[in-house]
């Protein structure tokens, strides 16, 4: 089974600087998805961006960015520029390609809560 | 499209009360999924499904939980007799499909339980 882990409960920054949140995770499979959810206090679930295994380019969204490792299965997020509408959970999440039992559901790592100090 | 619509946003009740929580994916959406989320165990699966057929309900956590899908814009999870421990937030998550290109899960905004 797969599984997810983000080391830091919490983190925090400054505003206008840059953050990166860890994640791990294990798997056996080959191609997969990962992706970053951002929680805010209103409890959404938003998705930040997304990276398929198969392409060795980081996926980038405005200043959110991810260091993708396949050999080391980590998969960072980095935030730059950092504002106060970014505090929140941040989740790391796995989502396999493949069709079979259980293979859709997105596996979820613990979440960091970040702040944003002004 | 409005997002997936949950209600109720909020629910409290008597531990033994039957609880209901309905889900309305986003129109086109074929795969739908209940979540729990709780500060012990975090977010954790607990059923799924596909063209409104149970797939995976490995994470139900006993048979006071079911879930039903009767058509392809409305889903229910039920739990009966409800019990303190249920206290969570549930979420319900729908995604266009099973193709490599259509990945994305997208949530509602969630049931707040508590069962006193």
């Amino acid at each position: 089974a797969q599984t997810v882990t983000q080391s830091q409960p919490e983190m925090s920054v400054q505003e206008a600087e840059t953050v990166t949140l860890s994640c791990t995770y294990d798997t056996s499979e080959s191609d997969y998805y990962l992706f970053w959810y951002k929680q805010p206090p209103s409890r959404q679930m938003i998705l930040v961006i997304r990276q398929e295994a198969y392409k060795q380019q980081n996926a980038t969204e405005n200043r959110f960015s991810v260091n993708f490792q396949k050999a080391a299965k980590s998969f960072s997020l980095k935030i730059s520029d950092s504002q106060l509408g970014d505090a929140a959970m941040y989740f790391c999440a796995y989502r396999s390609v493949r069709f079979f039992q259980g293979a859709q559901k997105l596996v979820f790592g613990q979440g960091t809560r970040l702040t944003i100090n002004p | 499209d409005a997002g997936v619509i949950q209600s109720p946003r909020h629910e409290v009740t008597e531990m033994g009360q039957e609880v209901t929580l309905r889900c309305k994916p986003i129109s086109g959406h074929n795969s739908l999924f209940w979540y729990r989320q709780t500060m012990m165990r975090g977010l954790e699966l607990l059923i799924y499904f596909n063209n409104n057929v149970p797939i995976d309900d490995s994470g139900m956590p006993e048979d006071r939980f079911s879930a039903k899908m009767p058509n392809a814009s409305f889903s229910t999870l039920k739990i009966q007799p409800s019990e303190p421990r249920d206290s969570a937030v549930y979420f319900c998550a729908s995604s266009p499909g099973t193709g490599n290109g259509n990945t994305e899960a997208f949530f509602g905004q969630g049931t707040r339980l508590t069962v006193v």
